[in-house]
């Protein structure tokens, strides 16, 4: 069965570091990997995939997530966080035997001042 | 914006009872996507159609149906509600139906079961 594993509940990050927030997962064949943000009560938000090609992927609001096959990890990354980064974040596969999305359970990210 | 909307954004009703959440997905979309999120239980897929017909099925109860409509908006159907039904619930969509296309996600309906 296909999985995504995130490993931290929580990231806490000051403003202006680089953050990272982890995904490894598990699958059978070559994997489709989404990354999502939900912001307190709103609905989640696309910010990049990984299909097939480069490795580096580049996303919405400077976020890029690097692909590692022997990792077994699809990160997320951001060069300088920004307090309005914080929000929950999840990673997620699809399925390859239907549309649907299996995704982790997600990383709580907090950028302080 | 997603383009995706749902209705209503939220809805409190007692137990036993049956509620309908209605989606509209984004414009050219054909396929359609429902999930429940929870806290104990996370994000759960629970249904998917394509075009009108049901492509693929999660661990959804089978208190709970869905359809698509010719015009391609969905409707999530449950029913006999019982106190852990009150969750989130998503629809998504998405050009295709098994493909690399992404999904779009609407606001959500918030449902409580008193």
């Amino acid at each position: 069965a296909q999985s995504v594993a995130q490993p931290e509940d929580q990231v806490n990050v000051a403003e202006g570091n680089p953050l990272t927030v982890k995904c490894t997962y598990s699958v059978s064949g070559n994997p489709y990997l989404f990354w999502y943000v939900q912001y307190p009560n709103r609905g989640l938000q696309f910010l990049l995939k990984y299909i097939t090609g480069d490795n580096l992927v580049k996303g919405s609001y400077g976020f890029e997530a690097e692909f590692n096959k022997s990792q077994t990890s699809f990160h997320l990354k951001k060069p300088s966080a920004l307090v309005s980064d914080s929000a929950l974040y999840f990673c997620a596969v699809r399925d390859l035997q239907g549309g649907k999305l299996i995704f982790g359970q997600g990383t709580e990210l907090s950028v302080k001042p | 914006d997603s383009g995706v909307t749902q209705t209503p954004k939220h809805l409190i009703t007692a137990t036993g009872q049956r509620v309908t959440l209605r989606c509209s997905p984004r414009s050219g979309d054909l396929s359609v996507y429902w999930y429940q999120q929870s806290l104990d239980q996370g994000l759960q897929f629970l249904i998917q159609y394509y075009n009108g017909e049901e492509r693929a099925k999660g661990n959804i109860l089978e208190r709970f149906s869905a359809q698509q409509f010719p015009d391609l908006h969905s409707e999530l159907n449950l029913s006999s509600l019982e106190l852990g039904d009150s969750a989130l619930y998503f629809c998504a969509s998405s050009v295709g139906g098994g493909d690399s296309y992404e999904q779009y996600f609407g606001p959500g309906t918030r449902l409580t079961v008193t």
